[in-house]
């Protein structure tokens, strides 16, 4: 059985670090990219990036670019993404999703939220 | 970047009704074209891709179609668990993929 199983739900402060992660399993981890969307209170999908763990090629919408890292431990099929300083308007749920047909299977969601 | 328009933003219908959606591409992505489902506090669950075929365990009364620019997806007889935002995705071309702004499905 496919699964994507995030990290628990995050309050940093503005300024802060921040990494969440996408624990994987039941299936081939290296063969499907991991998407990441992200969700702000009350709004419609967006997508942040893709990744390919197979050679780590990261892809970012132009909107995330230099914003976040993604990034993966194949060791431990596991996905993240992170932030180097966060901000308020981070905050928002995140989700992983496998790139099979489509975004097939999603995880449940990590909601963050940033305030001083 | 493509541009998805959905609509109408919000159909209120009532249960054992038809419901068609509605998905415009700014720039043809072919049959790249998905539809996911969410209800509030869940994530989304993808239920069209190819534009037309359904993904494993959704029911049949769940259709798409279209193909390049104009795409729908089909509720054939609303079920009460149908109440959901509903968003179209292009995965035609990176960067980026997109979504549409979401059609919320109201009783």
């Amino acid at each position: 059985e496919v699964q994507l199983v995030q990290s628990g739900a995050e309050v940093r402060k503005p300024g802060e670090s921040l990494r969440i992660s996408c624990k994987t399993s039941g299936y081939s981890f290296t063969n499907y990219w991991i998407g990441w969307v992200r969700q702000m209170p009350g709004k419609g999908l967006e997508w942040m990036g893709i990744f390919y763990p197979a050679d780590s090629d990261a892809r970012y919408s132009s909107s995330f670019q230099g914003q976040v890292t993604m990034s993966a431990d194949n060791s431990i099929t596991t996905a993240y993404l992170q932030w180097a300083t966060l901000k308020a308007s981070d905050t928002a749920m995140y989700y992983c999703t496998r790139m099979g047909a489509a975004g097939d299977y999603w995880g449940q969601g990590t909601p963050v939220t940033v305030s001083s | 970047e493509i541009v998805m328009t959905q609509s109408p933003a919000t159909l209120s219908v009532s249960p054992g009704e038809r419901a068609t959606l509605s998905c415009r591409v700014s720039q043809s992505v072919s049959t790249n074209l998905a539809w996911y489902q969410q209800k509030p506090g869940q994530a989304p669950r993808l239920l069209i891709y190819g534009a037309s075929t359904r993904a494993p365990g959704i029911p049949t009364r769940f259709s798409g179609s279209g193909s390049g620019t104009e795409f729908t997806l089909t509720i054939s007889s609303l079920q009460s668990e149908d109440f959901a935002v509903y968003y179209c995705h292009q995965y035609n071309k990176w960067p980026p993929y997109t979504f549409g702004q979401g059609s919320k499905l109201e009783i």
